[in-house]
């Protein structure tokens, strides 16, 4: 596709389940991102894969959570056990190549929400 | 660690009214500078940035310029539209280790015009 794309868009959680957030970043872009966006808040630094190398994860909040990048291209954060301070917007972002001033381009995100 | 601070919202205008929203920043390094803009339903989107200072970021009417020497990057329009209401966040990139040029992002300002 022409943009990141992020599925489920909208998911609904019980407290201490397990969930799997997708992105597909554009296609042939190095750098990936994962950000947590608390309601009324700016989007806050997850971490970052160079390809399939996960570079930085200093963001991930507790060893809940957990992200993946096999093959350099689709990546998956994972949630255990999640708990109701879980509940935000989840972007992703990529961007062609990494350096100081290149675009990151976001995803719409998925919400979550957990109950 | 590096921070952004911009102008609390909302901020409610008067189509074709001038608008600026502040935004100050604390880098450690020498960033990069960006406005991004989030439409309702919709995902981020950069609408502008600088690299250096004195450059001056514009697109779609929008203008901000580095001032390194007052550390701010604020955004000014001269004659907001209906379609300018959004969130508007201000954000800096600057190198966090191993090739990662994360972005740090403010709070976000909501902007509403009126017709």
């Amino acid at each position: 596709g022409a943009g990141v794309s992020q599925s489920p868009r909208y998911k609904v959680a019980k407290r201490g389940q397990d969930v799997a957030l997708r992105c597909d970043p554009i296609s042939g872009h190095v750098s990936l991102f994962w950000y947590q966006q608390a309601l009324g808040q700016g989007p806050e630094f997850l971490t970052y894969f160079q390809n399939e190398a996960q570079l930085d994860k200093s963001g991930l909040p507790s060893d809940r959570f957990f992200a993946e990048r096999p093959e350099g291209s689709v990546s998956t954060l994972k949630i255990q056990r999640t708990q109701q301070e879980d509940s935000a917007v989840y972007l992703c972002a990529s961007s062609p190549k990494t350096g100081l001033g290149n675009t990151i381009y976001f995803g719409e995100g998925s919400w979550l929400t957990v109950v | 660690g590096d921070s952004v601070t911009q102008m609390e919202g909302p901020v409610t205008l008067s189509e074709e009214a001038f608008l600026t929203i502040n935004c100050t920043y604390t880098a450690t390094g020498y960033p990069s500078l960006f406005w991004y803009v989030q439409y309702p339903g919709e995902g981020l989107q950069l609408l502008l940035k600088a690299t250096k200072a004195d450059d001056k970021g514009s697109n779609k009417g929008f203008e901000a310029t580095y001032r390194k020497e007052t550390t701010s990057f604020h955004l000014e329009k001269g004659s907001v539209q209906v379609s300018d209401s959004a969130v508007y966040f201000c954000a800096l990139s600057a190198y966090s280790g191993g090739s990662n040029y994360k972005l740090t992002f403010g709070k976000g300002t909501l902007l509403t015009v009126n017709p």
